[in-house]
């Protein structure tokens, strides 16, 4: 079964900094990878996602990821965090289960931005 | 255009007292749906997912079920609440496309039992 482990529940980067959120993933089968996003109340959604193809993937806001299989790595970053940054980031991969395929989420990274 | 829809947005149950979480999505047909359950500084831990109508996986053993009587609507159900049953449940969506599709959520349930 595949798995994703998020380095550091809660990271703190001051406004104009740098954003770095880290990911590595576990699986047997070249990997489907995602970044979410989640507002305090409110659902999940995708920032990017990587599938095949060119290893930095561009996503919303300005966010990014690189893949690298060396590392079995993922981690999203961000040149320069903004105040509307700050919100939970999931790291997630897909896996194929008996009924299906599904989405395995990591636990997950609090981003706070300082002014 | 696709959307999900997920009620009620808050929810206080006594202990003892059955659970209905409702999620339906539109604009699309044989979706994957999935219920997930978030708990402070827990992540999202996947509960159900379905592939079809009366197709039901479990990934926990747990106090919850799941229902699908239709194809794009998917239930959660509890008979008897536990304390241990409070939380944020998220319902979502995917293609059948494949393993490289993403995952649409709805706005989640928050429950409180006490």
């Amino acid at each position: 079964a595949q798995s994703v482990t998020q380095l550091g529940s809660h990271v703190s980067v001051s406004e104009g900094a740098l954003v770095l959120l880290r990911c590595n993933y576990s699986s047997s089968v070249p990997p489907y990878l995602f970044w979410y996003v989640q507002y305090p109340n409110q659902g999940l959604q995708l920032l990017l996602k990587y599938t095949t193809g060119a290893t930095l993937v561009k996503g919303i806001n300005g966010f990014e990821a690189e893949f690298k299989k060396s590392e079995t790595s993922f981690h999203l970053t961000k040149p320069s965090a903004h105040m509307s940054d700050a919100a939970e980031y999931f790291c997630a991969v897909s896996d194929q289960g008996t009924g299906g395929f599904k989405t395995i989420f990591g636990a997950g990274t609090r981003l706070f931005v300082k002014a | 255009s696709q959307t999900i829809h997920q009620w009620p947005a808050t929810l206080v149950q006594p202990v003892g007292s059955p659970l209905s979480l409702e999620c339906t999505v539109e604009g699309t047909s044989n979706p994957n749906l999935y219920w997930y359950r978030q708990a402070a500084g827990r992540g999202l831990q996947l509960l159900f997912y379905s592939v079809g109508i009366g197709q039901i996986s479990s990934e926990v053993p747990q106090n919850l079920s799941a229902s699908r009587p239709q194809d794009r609507q998917f239930i959660l159900s509890s008979k008897k609440l536990l304390l241990s049953d409070s939380g944020f449940y998220l319902c979502a969506w995917a293609g059948q496309l494949g393993m490289n599709t993403e995952a649409f959520f709805g706005q989640g349930t928050r429950l409180t039992v006490v």
